[in-house]
């Protein structure tokens, strides 16, 4: 079936140095559509950025992914964190079943240290 | 834009008693969503609704009912609730299915005592 693994736990990095999150995706769907959600402390989870389209970047506050169907994934990066960024990130796939409802994994927690 | 609202914010209730969590949206939004969120294991889908009177299972239905009433609230019932079950329900909608943006509302804890 439809699966999602990204980076375990928690990632700690310190302010202005590089953000990677990653994400890769198990699916039977041709065209895989991707998402990364981030949800800060005590608020809703919210859309950071989407993709339908293979080997295309996609870019929204800073943040960029690009999705690779090739080897299933869906990377997010950031070139310098920020202390805001500290928050909880979900990669979430479409599942290929009638659904079609976002497959959310366990997250990831950034962590930004000054 | 729209708002999602959810009630209560907190819920105590008592091993075995039935609880009712109820969700409100003014997106006019056709699907509505029940999602569960534990510590380190995500967001797991309980119930979501395409439409009016319609119901789907999600991963996590088991022990829950939902009600889709009309097509702005869908309410989420706990059917008999567990010692020690501690999480944040998040109630969701979007315009519909596969790739349209899911919107959340800011989530009902539970604990049980």
């Amino acid at each position: 079936g439809d699966s999602v693994t990204q980076t375990e736990g928690l990632v700690t990095l310190t302010e202005g140095l590089p953000v990677m999150l990653n994400c890769t995706y198990q699916t039977i769907y041709s065209n895989p559509f991707l998402f990364w959600y981030v949800q800060h402390l005590n608020e809703s989870p919210r859309l950071l950025l989407k993709s339908f389209t293979d080997n295309k970047r996609t870019e929204h506050q800073g943040f960029h992914a690009t999705l690779h169907k090739s080897s299933s994934s869906f990377h997010l990066q950031k070139s310098s964190a920020q202390l805001s960024d500290s928050a909880l990130y979900y990669c979430a796939p479409v599942a290929s079943s009638g659904s079609w409802q976002l497959i959310f994994g366990s997250g990831t927690q950034l962590t930004v240290m000054p | 834009g729209g708002i999602i609202t959810q009630t209560p914010k907190f819920l105590i209730g008592q091993e075995g008693q039935k609880l009712t969590l109820k969700c409100q949206q003014n997106f006019n939004h056709d699907t509505m969503y029940w999602y569960r969120q534990d510590s380190g294991k995500g967001l797991r889908l309980i119930y979501y609704s395409i439409t009016e009177n319609d119901l789907q299972k999600g991963d996590l239905s088991e022990g829950y009912d939902a009600s889709r009433e009309k097509k702005s609230s869908f309410s989420l019932t706990v059917t008999s609730a567990q010692k020690n079950e501690m999480a944040v329900f998040l109630c969701a909608s979007s315009i519909g299915t596969g790739g349209t943006e899911v919107f959340f509302g800011k989530g009902t804890r539970l604990t049980v005592v």
